[in-house]
């Protein structure tokens, strides 16, 4: 039974340009919720995907958006990458009505 | 919205002593409380979890205590090892009440656990 995977590891980007992260969840969820982790931070909520639909968003602004596809995968995409977006990106998956969350290995982006 | 506060942000103890981290949650609405633990470069994985409607549960080692009134929980780790030093988070939830569940978590307790 696989669990939850991230795609790519790593990544290097520069200022201004677009990135696209990838997540495919644990086999049974339905449910993906993205979090950035800054160097020493706890993970701080992006937001939530079900059905295809963002259901729940933390306060991150519009640079930063998602989608879902029919087979529960996810991606996350930033644009007019900021210095300040560097961190680890980190996808958790669920059951839609259930509470536990578990999280994939995380892509680490790094901005220049 | 949620805020979780967490203490220690280090905690240092020799092996087979007990360790103890503490978090408090701003939100009464909150009804699930996780904790994960992550070494360096790798994923955060749930170690324990209560729901608001029990008061401790333990998991060999491991243990979680939660207050409702004064809205504070704690994560106990007894016969500490080496092998426990991380970083451990605690986290907060409305649940299944809000019909999605997101997390807010705390800044984290690097615990090193020295032989």
């Amino acid at each position: 039974d696989a669990g939850v995977t991230q795609s790519p590891t790593h990544l290097i980007k520069t200022r201004g340009q677009q990135v696209t992260l990838r997540c495919s969840p644990k086999s049974g969820h339905d449910t993906v919720s993205w979090y950035q982790q800054a160097l020493g931070q706890g993970p701080q909520f992006i937001f939530q995907y079900y059905e295809e639909e963002e259901r729940q968003r933390g306060n991150f602004p519009d640079r930063f958006s998602g989608h879902q596809f029919p087979n529960y995968s996810s991606e996350l995409n930033v644009n007019a990458l900021l210095l300040g977006d560097s961190a680890l990106y980190l996808c958790a998956s669920s059951s839609v009505g259930t509470d536990t969350q578990y999280f994939g290995p995380g892509t680490r982006l790094t901005v220049l | 919205g949620e805020n979780v506060e967490q203490h220690p942000s280090t905690l240092s103890v020799q092996e087979g002593d007990s360790a103890v981290i503490k978090c408090t949650y701003s939100d009464s609405a909150s009804n699930y409380f996780p904790w994960y633990k992550q070494e360096l470069g790798k994923r955060p994985q749930l170690i324990i979890d209560i729901r608001s409607n029990v008061g401790e549960k333990k998991d060999q080692r491991i243990a979680v205590t939660l207050n409702k009134t004064a809205k504070h929980f704690s994560l106990h780790i007894t016969e500490t090892q080496p092998e426990d030093s991380a970083v451990y988070f605690c986290a907060a939830s409305m649940g299944r009440r809000s019909g999605y569940s997101t997390l807010t978590f705390g800044k984290g307790t690097m615990l090193l656990v020295s032989p």
